[in-house]
């Protein structure tokens, strides 16, 4: 099967700033890779994905990157304001059906 | 267009009892997923249903039994409720071919006294 370990459990920055989550996964075979949002009481929300195909991705304010030989993903956010503290988790998705989940990271943003 | 649906949203059960959890998707999706989700935790998978008609074992399927009842509804069933399957369980789906990204429903928060 596959293991997902995601770092820092909490992340606290000031508004503005960067914050950086990394998660390692242990399977070669995992081929998908996403990151979700999760505020207190809802439902995951995708924010950002990438394929193993594909070093790095970027939407506005989020990137996202992959080490493959490594087996490590990061998910970058810049210009950090309020709305994104949540809890963020990474996933990895292996053998095409099976999605594993990190453990999650309690990010909060300091106005 | 509702997307993934779950019921009920609360539920408290004693323990031994039993119950079953219903999600349905309108997104015409093949695969279906259960996960549980538990306080300072990630969400694991419970059972999964790739396409109607088949389901198999996720990370932690035991005292759990899966229903496929047609491509639109996925069912989750607790057979004799214990204290440890307190947990919020979110249901999702995903379209199929190079469609990866998951939909999730609102999620059922049970409580096992």
């Amino acid at each position: 099967g596959e293991n997902v370990e995601q770092h820092p459990s909490t992340l606290s920055v000031q508004e503005g700033d960067s914050a950086v989550i990394k998660c390692t996964y242990s399977d070669s075979a995992s081929n998908y890779f996403p990151w979700y949002k999760q505020e207190l009481g809802k439902r995951p929300q995708l924010i950002i994905d990438i394929r193993s195909n594909v070093g790095e991705k970027k939407d506005q304010r989020i990137a996202v990157t992959l080490n493959k030989t490594a087996k490590h993903f990061s998910l970058h956010i810049t210009e950090t304001q309020p709305e994104d503290s949540a809890v963020y988790f990474c996933a990895a998705l292996y053998n095409f059906n099976k999605f594993y989940f990190g453990s999650g990271t309690k990010l909060n943003v300091k106005p | 267009n509702a997307g993934v649906t779950q019921t009920p949203k609360f539920q408290v059960l004693k323990t031994g009892q039993s119950m079953t959890l219903q999600c349905a998707q309108d997104m015409n999706h093949n695969s279906m997923y259960w996960y549980r989700q538990d306080p300072g935790m990630g969400l694991r998978l419970i059972y999964y249903s790739a396409s109607e008609g088949t389901t198999d074992k996720g990370e932690v399927p035991n005292g759990y039994n899966v229903s496929r009842l047609n491509k639109r509804e996925f069912s989750l069933r607790l057979e004799s409720a214990a204290p440890s399957q307190t947990s919020v369980y979110f249901c999702a789906s995903r379209g199929t071919g190079k469609t990866y990204e998951q939909y999730f429903g609102p999620g059922t928060r049970l409580t096992v006294t």
